[in-house]
């Protein structure tokens, strides 16, 4: 068992470039998240999917997309980086909501 | 609005000793609360959770303390290890999940 996965670990963007954050699980998870963590603001959710077919916005949402692919993979888009979105993404799952999440290893986005 | 908060951004303890790290919330409606744990470059790690039809959990070296009155929450970690030095994030759920901004343990050999 893998756990979360994501893809890239690291990434560099310019100013208005688009890029997308994979997520996959392999623990048959129906509930997939996306965080955020900036230095002294802790963990802010961006999007959740409760279940395969939905999605949800969270606390801070503007900026970006999301897609719950299938079961396992919940993908996180970034259409016009901005310098404001340089943060450390983490991807999340739980068997359904409001249970403990499992957390992925984390994609460090640096926007210039 | 932050609706965790964790006050403390920094805490060293002793190796032996306890570590307190505390955590208040201001949404009464949320009935579900955690703790995780967090090494650097990587992610959080689930450590322990506790109902609000409780008041007490423990499992091991570690306890948490829900204080519903005071909306306030707190984990003990007795004996405290060098392992343990981390980032602890208390989580609070309902509708959605909300964490707080973390605390980071130093525990000294």
């Amino acid at each position: 068992n893998a756990g979360v996965t994501q893809t890239p670990k690291f990434q560099v963007l310019k100013t208005g470039q688009s890029m997308t954050l994979q997520c996959a699980q392999d623990m048959n998870h129906n509930s997939m998240y996306w965080y955020r963590q900036d230095p002294g603001m802790g963990l802010r959710l961006i999007y959740y999917s409760a279940s395969e077919g939905t999605t949800d916005k969270g606390e801070v949402p503007n900026g970006y997309n999301v897609s719950r692919l299938n079961k396992r993979e919940f993908s996180l888009r970034l259409e016009s980086a901005a310098p404001s979105q340089t943060s450390v993404y983490f991807c999340a799952s739980s068997e359904e909501r409001r249970v403990t999440q499992y957390f992925g290893p984390g994609t460090r986005l640096l926007v210039l | 609005d932050q609706q965790v908060k964790q006050n403390s951004p920094s805490l060293s303890v002793q190796e032996g000793r306890i570590s307190i790290l505390n955590c208040d919330y201001t949404n009464s409606m949320f009935d579900y609360f955690l703790w995780y744990k967090k090494y650097p470059a990587e992610g959080p790690t689930f450590l322990i959770s506790i109902s609000s039809i409780k008041d007490k959990n423990e499992d091991g070296r570690f306890t948490v303390f829900l204080n519903k009155s005071a909306k306030h929450l707190s984990l003990h970690i007795v004996p405290s290890q060098p392992g343990d030095s981390a980032v602890y994030f208390c989580a609070q759920t309902g509708n959605q999940f909300y964490f707080g901004t973390g605390t980071s343990l130093t525990v000294i050999p």
